[in-house]
């Protein structure tokens, strides 16, 4: 099936620690894999994208490589910050169709 | 103004009432979809629209009704809705180039049902 599985939050985390969400997928052929963040009211932004095996999406810290071998897209960021807190998703498309994965909610306090 | 636009913001609307959602795009985009996000529900998408056509339902009631009159605007048109229709809705465009699809999301409008 075409299926996003990401690690049940939320996440609590101090400033500066190192920030992991795991992200798994499900899919038949070579999707692009996309990592989305929403902010506190606001609508869903893309922070990174990756469209094929061994790619790295990369944008204000954050990175995500894609692996095919073990079907995942994790983000990292090496240094949170208290403006990262928000709610992040991950994502594969597959023919312009867009699988989300439940999000994650992060919290980072200073 | 640019990327992905959604009026209005908040509303607020009892059952009996007829109201709608706007969306615009200004990335030339070529395909526009309207997204449902209810609380500790994923995601759901609720129709897509490619090239101004109607090419997905996704089982959504008659009381929602998408309108897309040209490439650039997208609407949603509301009517005796249910308090369980509360919800924040999404917005979003995408070029279907058979490339990434990268789709680009507008802020929402934040619905409540009375």
């Amino acid at each position: 099936g075409n299926s996003v599985t990401q690690m049940e939050g939320p996440v609590t985390l101090s400033e500066e620690a190192f920030l992991t969400i795991n992200c798994t997928y499900t899919a038949t052929g070579y999707p692009s894999l996309f990592w989305y963040v929403q902010y506190p009211g606001e609508g869903l932004q893309l922070l990174l994208k990756a469209t094929k095996a061994d790619d790295k999406g990369s944008n204000k810290g954050f990175e995500a490589t894609y692996r095919k071998e073990t079907t995942s897209f994790h983000l990292e960021k090496g240094s949170v910050q208290v403006s990262d807190s928000a709610v992040y998703f991950c994502a594969r498309s597959t023919l312009g169709r867009l699988y989300f994965g439940r999000g994650t909610q992060l919290t980072v306090w200073p | 103004e640019t990327g992905v636009t959604q009026t209005p913001r908040h509303l607020v609307m009892g059952m009996t009432n007829k109201k709608s959602l706007k969306c615009e795009q200004h990335l030339g985009h070529n395909a526009m979809y309207w997204y449902k996000q209810s609380a500790k529900k994923p995601l759901e998408l609720m129709f897509v629209y490619s090239l101004e056509e109607r090419v997905e339902n996704n089982s959504v009631p008659s009381r929602f009704s998408p309108e897309c009159p040209n490439s650039s605007h997208l609407f949603l048109h509301l009517h005796t809705l249910q308090p369980e229709d509360s919800a924040l809705y999404l917005c979003a465009s995408s070029q279907l180039s058979g490339g990434t699809d990268t789709q680009y999301f507008g802020p929402g409008t934040r619905l409540t049902v009375l």
